[in-house]
C-alpha cells in the first residue's frame, strides 16, 4: 500500500513553464519533505514543513502543506533544465517510518 | 565529511546467492534505514532501526535481514537472492524521524539473475 501518491508521475515541459506537483495521501503527518533526485545519486532534501498551511518558498521553488496535513503541493516557476529530476515527498509521524511518495520524473526542454 | 558511505556501488548475484551490502554514516545519527528503489515505486522502505541494538521491519522486509551493533554500521543482509530482488537499493540515516533530514548513500545497484 503506497500512503503517499505523487502526480503526474512524469512530466516533461519546455524551458520557462511553470508547474505543480501534487503529493497526496489519507494519512496524517507530523511533517513532509520534498526531496529532489538527480540520475545515479540519492535523494537529495529541499525542503521540510511541519505545519497545516504552511508555505515555503525556495527561489523559483513554492512548497505548500495542506491545512489537515495529509497533502502538499510543489510550484516551479519558469522552470529550467537544472530543475529536471525525480521530485520524492516523504511524510513522517508519530512512528518511527519515513513514507515516501512514488516520485515525479521532470524533464526540462531547453 | 563523508555522511552516508554504501557500498558496493554495482553488484551481479546469481539466483539463489547471498550477500551484504555495507552502510555506514558518521553523522552519529540514531535512526538508519535500507529502501529499495524501482521504476514507478518510489522508495520503500525495507528495514529500520532507532538505534544500536533496535531494528525493525517496513514495508518490504521479505528476504532481507539487518542488524545494527554500532551506532556507525548498518548492514543489509540478502539471504537467498532472486530476480525480484533486483533493484537499487539506498541506505540512509537522520537525526530522528519527524521533521529532521534524511541522508542517502549514492545507491547500490544490483542485479539478480
Amino acid at each position: 500500500t503506497q500512503l503517499l501518491e505523487q502526480s503526474p508521475q512524469f512530466l516533461s515541459i519546455q524551458e520557462g513553464e511553470n508547474l505543480t506537483v501534487y503529493c497526496n495521501s489519507s494519512s496524517v503527518f507530523s511533517s513532509l519533505q520534498w526531496y529532489r533526485q538527480e540520475p545515479g545519486e540519492g535523494p537529495v532534501l529541499l525542503v521540510t514543513v511541519v505545519t497545516g498551511g504552511e508555505v515555503k518558498k525556495l527561489k523559483r521553488l513554492t512548497f505548500q502543506f495542506g491545512d489537515a496535513r495529509k497533502d502538499s503541493s510543489l510550484h516551479i516557476t519558469a522552470a529550467q533544465p537544472g530543475d529536471t529530476g525525480l521530485y520524492l515527498c516523504a511524510g513522517s509521524n508519530t512512528g518511527n517510518q519515513f513514507y515516501f511518495g512514488t516520485g515525479t520524473s521532470l524533464t526540462v526542454i531547453p | 565529511n563523508a555522511g552516508v558511505t554504501q557500498t558496493p556501488k554495482f553488484q551481479v548475484l546469481k539466483t539463489g546467492q547471498s550477500m551484504t551490502l555495507q552502510c555506514a554514516q558518521d553523522m552519529n545519527h540514531e535512526y538508519m534505514s535500507w529502501y529499495r528503489q524501482d521504476p514507478g515505486m518510489g522508495l520503500r522502505l525495507i528495514h529500520y532501526s532507532v538505534g544500536a541494538g533496535i531494528t525493525d521491519q517496513g514495508e518490504v522486509p521479505n528476504g532481507y535481514n539487518v542488524s545494527r551493533s554500532t551506532t556507525e554500521d548498518f548492514p543489509l543482509r540478502l539471504l537467498s537472492a532472486a530476480p525480484s530482488q533486483t533493484s537499487v537499493y539506498f541506505c540512509a540515516s537522520s537525526y530522528s524521524t519527524v521533521g529532521n533530514t534524511i541522508y542517502f548513500g549514492e545507491g547500490s545497484w544490483l542485479t539478480v539473475v
